[in-house]
């Protein structure tokens, strides 16, 4: 089954204490990105990649870290959590053909609920 | 600045009639739109796209315009039924790759 993982699916972590959220798709995707969902704000891109080792800013990348060291995989960074980076965290991936027909075929993973206290 | 504007947060249709949610945007370089659908608890999934060189794209029972001229796009759902009550969420795409979603429209069909 074509599928977006993302672990964990609710964290609650503590301000300053490095984490990870983990992507991983099976779909062979070169494009991979991910979003944050805030009330009243919609989704917003955080980072993308177009394949291994490419990886590009979106519109808020601030206080985050990406890697792209194999295509399957694309685990988001907070080095230094803070409670402004309280959000609902969804990766994405898709085929990455062409420009904005990538987004024709991508599948957005379940989704990652933070807390920072 | 908010390139993709969606100024519903909310919509309630009767099952079985129309359901037209709307979306603006700000950049003319924009060279395709996109709408998702957001179900609670899972991620968004794509619903129909339009190029910019087409002002109309159908697909089953959604239809999405798209009107250049006044930077407007639309969908259409006919019949609305009770498995449409989602978060739609309108997005575009300039040509560097990136991808700019509006805040999001809950929509609600009525019984």
């Amino acid at each position: 089954e074509a599928q977006v993982t993302q672990n964990p699916r609710y964290l609650i972590t503590v301000t300053g204490k490095k984490l990870t959220v983990t992507c991983s798709q099976n779909m062979n995707h070169e494009y991979m990105s991910w979003y944050r969902q805030d009330p009243g704000l919609g989704l917003r891109q955080i980072y993308y990649s177009m394949n291994v080792e490419v990886t590009d800013k979106g519109d808020v990348p601030e206080g985050y870290k990406v890697s792209r060291k194999e295509k399957r995989n694309f685990p988001l960074i907070l080095e230094s959590p803070s409670p402004n980076q309280t959000s609902l965290y969804f990766c994405a991936s898709s085929l990455g053909i062409g420009q904005g027909e990538v987004w024709t075929e991508a599948f957005f993973g379940q989704g990652t609920r933070l807390t920072v206290v | 600045d908010q390139q993709v504007k969606q100024n519903s947060p909310s919509l309630s249709v009767q099952e079985g009639r129309i359901s037209i949610l709307n979306c603006d945007y700000t950049n003319s370089m924009f060279d395709y739109f996109l709408w998702y659908k957001k179900y609670p608890a899972e991620g968004p999934t794509f619903l129909i796209s339009i190029s910019s060189i087409k002002d109309k794209n159908e697909d089953g029972r959604f239809t999405v315009f798209l009107n250049k001229s006044a930077k407007h796009l639309s969908l259409h759902i006919v019949p609305s039924q009770p498995g449409d009550s989602a978060v739609y969420f309108c997005a575009a795409t300039p040509r560097d790759d990136k991808i700019i979603f509006g805040k999001g429209t809950r929509l609600h069909i009525l019984p």
